[in-house]
């Protein structure tokens, strides 16, 4: 099993939707990080949590340290929010455990 | 401030051929890795450097790939020689010390033929 579970694997969605990806981990974290790939591979880091909720534009990025569960929000969804969006557990000095990414499309 | 810098952006090489991966971290930033992402999965670590020491390279395949950070700052990968299954984008990230966010290179995307 995975240290870092994502779903789903694959998400097409119709712009305008409200879109929530998942990530439940298994392991004891300072951090998660929610990074954001598109097609060419660059990762660009979207929002690092440590508790709570953080928002950013259309984003908004919960975490359940209780519950090991953290969900990414994405309002009014735009075909230029496709791209791989993967789970991260980690920080600072400590190396990042990987969710193998979830692909979305939004189609127009 | 400015991000991590990564060279070269693509790089298309045959087996058995010799290939170099450059990084230049955020200054400041003390800990600096490179990742491998094979198409499809998520990044895998292959080495992390805590200023120009080492503290992983558990999964860094030893007889072909090597990793050098000079004076704590920049950092390069080698591959000598390269195998078909090499063909993946290599991350480079760096992070502060303490506690702290990643901050990622653009990635090289290395093809072998």
């Amino acid at each position: 099993k995975n240290e870092v579970e994502q779903s789903p694997q694959n998400l097409t969605a119709q712009e305008g939707e409200f879109i929530t990806i998942n990530c439940s981990y298994s392991v004891g974290i300072s951090a998660l990080h929610w990074l954001q790939q598109h097609p060419g591979g660059g990762i660009v880091s979207l929002f690092m949590l440590s508790s709570g909720k953080k928002k950013h534009g259309r984003l908004i990025a919960t975490i359940n340290i209780q519950e090991k569960h953290s969900s990414l929000h994405i309002t009014a969804s735009h075909p230029r929010d496709s791209a791989v969006y993967i789970c991260a557990v980690g920080g600072g000095s400590e190396k990042l455990v990987f969710g193998k990414g979830m692909k979305l499309t939004v189609n127009p | 401030e400015a991000g991590v810098a990564q060279s070269p952006r693509y790089k298309i090489i045959e087996k058995r051929q010799s290939v170099a991966f450059w990084c230049n971290p955020i200054s400041g930033h003390a800990t600096l890795y490179w990742y491998q992402q094979i198409l499809g999965q998520g990044p895998k670590l292959l080495i992390q450097f805590q200023n120009n020491g080492v503290v992983d390279d558990s999964q860094l395949p030893k007889d072909r790939f090597s990793a050098e950070r000079l004076k704590g700052v920049d950092s390069t990968l080698k591959i000598q020689p390269a195998k078909l299954e090499d063909s993946a984008v290599y991350l480079c990230a760096s992070s502060r010390q303490v506690f702290g966010g990643y901050t990622f290179g653009s990635g090289t995307r290395l093809t072998v033929v």
